[in-house]
């Protein structure tokens, strides 16, 4: 069964920094892409990071570029996300996400929420 | 960017009754090999995000048959046939032709 465990939120301040990780099991992770979804507070779905099977490549959007660093650990099934330079409007809940070969998400994790706030 | 708009923030359905979900794409999402990068997704409460539709129409593993997606170039449709009790969420279509990826707004099933 795939299973995707995020960890690592909490309450941080405006400027600093917090560091997310997504544990995943059941499958073969390194023959994945994965990616990082947010969903601030009664909102709708944000894409926030992929990076390929090898870590070789990654994709942000222009919101998190520069601030955000998406990585991998293949040999302990393990993703992480780095969030510098935080910012209020960074708050949401961050999905660990599969994607599946056909180019969607096919597995979720449940998330780890981030506030960021003074 | 390619900007997907779900126009219906919320739909208000009785069990039994047939539902669809539209969502619309500033360009078309067709790619070269045919397809459309196109899918679809459940959010219901304490549960983790389910994929239902990739490819606009095929349906991911386990989803039940009344849950049809249809469309092309830039008009895509979530129909869902006899909705049940557990099909009240909220739906979110997602692109993924082009960078950034970018998810619909999303449409809220509601009890009438």
């Amino acid at each position: 069964e795939v299973q995707l465990v995020e960890s690592g939120g909490g309450l941080v301040q405006p400027g600093r920094s917090l560091k997310l990780s997504c544990a995943a099991s059941g499958f073969t992770f390194s023959n994945y892409y994965m990616a990082w979804v947010r969903q601030a507070p009664k909102k709708g779905l944000e894409w926030v990071a992929t990076i390929s099977t090898s870590g070789s490549r990654t994709y942000y959007p222009d919101s998190v570029k520069g601030r955000f660093t998406i990585s991998r650990d293949n040999a302990k099934s393990s993703l992480y996300l780095q969030m510098n330079s935080l910012k209020s409007e960074d708050t949401a809940t961050y999905y660990c996400a599969r994607r599946g070969p056909s180019w969607y998400f096919d597995f979720w994790g449940p998330g780890t929420m981030v506030t960021v706030s003074s | 960017q390619i900007t997907l708009t779900q126009q219906a923030e919320s739909l208000w359905i009785s069990p039994g009754e047939r539902v669809s979900i539209t969502c619309r794409a500033s360009q078309s999402l067709l790619y070269t090999d045919g397809k459309h990068y196109l899918s679809w997704y459940q959010q219901r409460p304490g549960q983790t995000t389910k994929a239902l539709i990739y490819h606009a129409s095929v349906r991911t593993d386990g989803v039940p048959t009344r849950f049809i997606g249809s469309g092309s170039g830039t008009e895509f449709t979530l129909s869902i046939e006899h909705v049940q009790p557990e099909d009240f969420a909220i739906y979110y279509c997602l692109q993924t032709l082009k960078s950034p990826w970018t998810f619909g707004g999303g449409t809220k099933l509601e009890l009438k």
